[in-house]
């Protein structure tokens, strides 16, 4: 069966940068394009942008450019974000989604804390 | 970018009722290639959004077929015939049409 599984909570000093992984399982990683989705404390869903594993192409939200840089592992199933420059408005649950039927799976998020 | 405005912002139902979301698009979502890629996720508390209904009115696997969706261009509605207590959560569409994809900013199902 599909999952993505993220990787674990992050606690980062404002001014670092932070990678975050979502391993993909259970179908074929360089088919489907990989989606990133930040969701603030108590807010919606904002999309950031999206990889294609098969050949690196990638797509971004204006509003991300610069902060988010998406990248894809085909050799271990792997997509990963990294955020650079972060500030306290980044603090937020990161999640991947693959999108086939629409985003037909999604990781289990991943919350990223911006703390001095 | 295309703006999605949901509503209500907030729906309160009882078990059994029926209950309808509507999502309206700045711009049509029909795409060149035909397909409207408007969808509807489901978020319930403490877990990852999951998908209910693609490409307007397609029922994702495994979703009871209490959830339908319907509409075209600019207006869309989700419909759930006879709410459960697990349908509780928060409901946003999704258009993946136009660069950048646009959320729109959810309506919360609570029991009344």
């Amino acid at each position: 069966q599909v999952q993505l599984q993220q990787s674990g909570a992050e606690l980062v000093k404002p001014g670092s940068s932070v990678k975050i992984s979502c391993k993909a399982s259970g179908y074929t990683f360089t088919s489907y394009d990989m989606h990133w989705i930040k969701q603030q404390p108590g807010n919606g869903l904002e999309w950031i942008g999206w990889i294609y594993p098969g050949n690196g192409n990638t797509k971004y939200n204006q509003k991300f450019s610069g902060k988010a840089t998406l990248t894809a592992d085909k050799s271990s199933s792997t997509a990963y974000m990294q955020l650079s420059s972060l500030t306290s408005e980044d603090s937020a649950v990161y999640f991947c989604a693959r999108v086939g039927r629409g985003f037909d799976y999604w990781g289990q998020g991943v919350m990223v804390t911006v703390s001095s | 970018d295309v703006v999605l405005t949901q509503t209500p912002p907030t729906l309160s139902a009882t078990i059994g009722q029926s209950v309808s979301i509507s999502c309206r698009s700045s711009q049509s979502l029909l795409h060149s290639n035909g397909n409207t890629y408007l969808h509807w996720l489901l978020q319930r508390p403490g877990q990852s959004p999951q998908l209910l209904i693609y490409l307007v009115s397609r029922l994702e696997s495994g979703v009871p077929n209490r959830f339908s969706g319907s509409g075209s261009g600019t207006d869309f509605t989700l419909k759930i015939s006879g709410v459960e207590a697990e349908d509780l959560g928060v409901y946003y569409c999704v258009q993946g049409t136009h660069a950048p994809n646009t959320f729109g900013a959810g309506t919360k199902l609570e029991l009344k």
